[in-house]
Order: C-alpha cells, then sequence, then structure tokens
C-alpha cells in the first residue's frame, strides 16, 4: 500500500537551532499534504496544508517564519522548525491526502527541544 | 464549542467487556468521518470509516448520525490488545479535506 516515510523519528536539539523534518512519499505523488503537531494528551491540531508547488496555507496562530514549509516535488514535503525553542517540543506529523483513496499518515517525529 | 469532542475517559475494561465510545462534532457540512486509534508515542493508524447506515467489522461497530452530528464506536469482547486511544475524526467539507481529530479517549483493557 501506499507508504508515506517520515524522517527523523525522533529528534532532539539545542534552543536556538532549527530541525527538518522530511515527509516522503514512496509509489504515489502526493500533491496535497497536511502538517499536524501533537502535544501530551492533546488532539492532533493542523498547521498548515501545502500543496506541490505553492505557497503553504498557515492555520490561525501558527507562525509562518517559525514552521518553514517546502513542498517542491511531488514525492518530497519538508517541515523546518527554526530558531526551536522548549516549547516547541510535540510530536509532528505529515498527512498526505491522496485523491479518492484517502489519508496516508507519517510515522510521525517526536521532536524535544532542550 | 469544540469542534470534534468526546468522552474524556479513561476507560478501564475487563477483558471480554463491551466498551462504547461517543463523538460529537460541530461542523454540519463536515463529509466523512473516521475512527482512528492511537498507541502510545505513535502515528493514528485508521480502525474504521463511519457511514450513516452504520458499518461493522469483526468486534467493532461504528454509527453516524447526521441529524445530531454524532458519531459512535462499540467495541465488543474487549482484548488486551485494544488498549489503546480512540481518536474521533471528521473531515472538514468543501474542498479543504483537512482533517480534525478529537482528543481521543484512552481506553485500558485489564486481564
Amino acid at each position: 500500500g501506499a507508504v508515506v516515510s517520515q524522517h527523523p523519528s525522533w529528534v532532539i536539539c539545542k534552543s536556538g537551532t532549527s530541525v527538518k523534518i522530511e515527509c516522503r512519499s514512496l509509489d504515489f505523488q502526493a500533491t496535497t499534504m497536511f502538517w499536524y503537531r501533537q502535544f501530551p494528551k492533546q488532539s492532533l491540531m493542523l498547521m498548515a496544508t501545502s500543496n506541490e508547488g505553492s505557497k503553504a496555507t498557515y492555520e490561525q496562530g501558527v507562525e509562518k517564519d517559525k514552521f518553514l514549509i517546502n513542498h517542491a516535488s511531488l514525492t518530497l514535503s519538508t517541515l523546518t522548525v527554526t530558531s526551536a525553542h522548549p516549547e516547541d517540543s510535540s510530536f509532528y506529523i505529515c498527512i498526505s491526502l491522496r485523491g479518492i483513496y484517502g489519508y496516508t499518515f507519517g510515522s510521525g517525529t517526536r521532536l524535544t527541544v532542550v | 464549542r469544540k469542534e470534534v469532542e468526546q468522552d474524556p475517559g479513561p476507560f478501564n475494561v475487563p477483558e471480554g467487556a463491551t466498551v462504547a465510545f461517543n463523538c460529537t462534532y460541530s461542523n454540519s457540512a463536515s463529509q466523512s468521518f473516521f475512527w482512528y486509534r492511537q498507541d502510545c508515542r505513535k502515528e493514528p493508524k485508521l480502525l474504521m470509516s463511519v457511514y450513516s447506515s452504520g458499518n461493522e467489522d469483526g468486534r467493532f461497530t461504528a454509527q453516524l448520525n447526521r441529524a445530531s452530528q454524532y458519531i459512535s464506536l462499540l467495541i465488543r469482547d474487549s482484548k488486551l490488545s485494544d488498549s489503546a486511544t480512540y481518536l474521533c475524526v471528521v473531515e472538514d467539507g468543501g474542498s479543504n479535506y483537512k482533517l480534525t481529530f478529537g482528543k481521543g479517549t484512552l481506553l485500558t483493557v485489564n486481564p
């Protein structure tokens, strides 16, 4: 079946550094990718929606200059957390929309900023 | 009002018990509905889609009431392996297709 490979699975970084999370669709073209984050004991919250070749659409309250999304190809979407701080520590997950075939989830990235 | 609201839980039940999860959603234009399960520190995995006619998959039965904007999931003869957080998920209508997740209800099945 369709797979979205998300890397890294977990990352620990120092405060002030940047972290890039990749989501790669392995056997299909991901024209739309949703990026979510989940804080402990909270629901998954949509951060932004990206479509291949165009700028991402960010949800209210999500800083576009801090969470950089690139969806330059049909098989790769990236989220870069710039100048990460401890409050950015969370579980980040990409979800691809495959037209009528539904949604394919990445495996998630657990980010810890120390 | 929260967009997707679930029983807060947690639920602790013995093996073999029947357990029901409830969910309400606020967006009347929502088109598709799902139950996902999420194991600790993992990504959610689709359990089943939910249809107005109701649908059953083995021990799992899902129901949708569009008029009441209410979704349910029933697990019969619960197993230890059913222990997880159950997420009610709603797809927005229109051309958005984004998914809105409930906070989840934690189920622990005890031996």
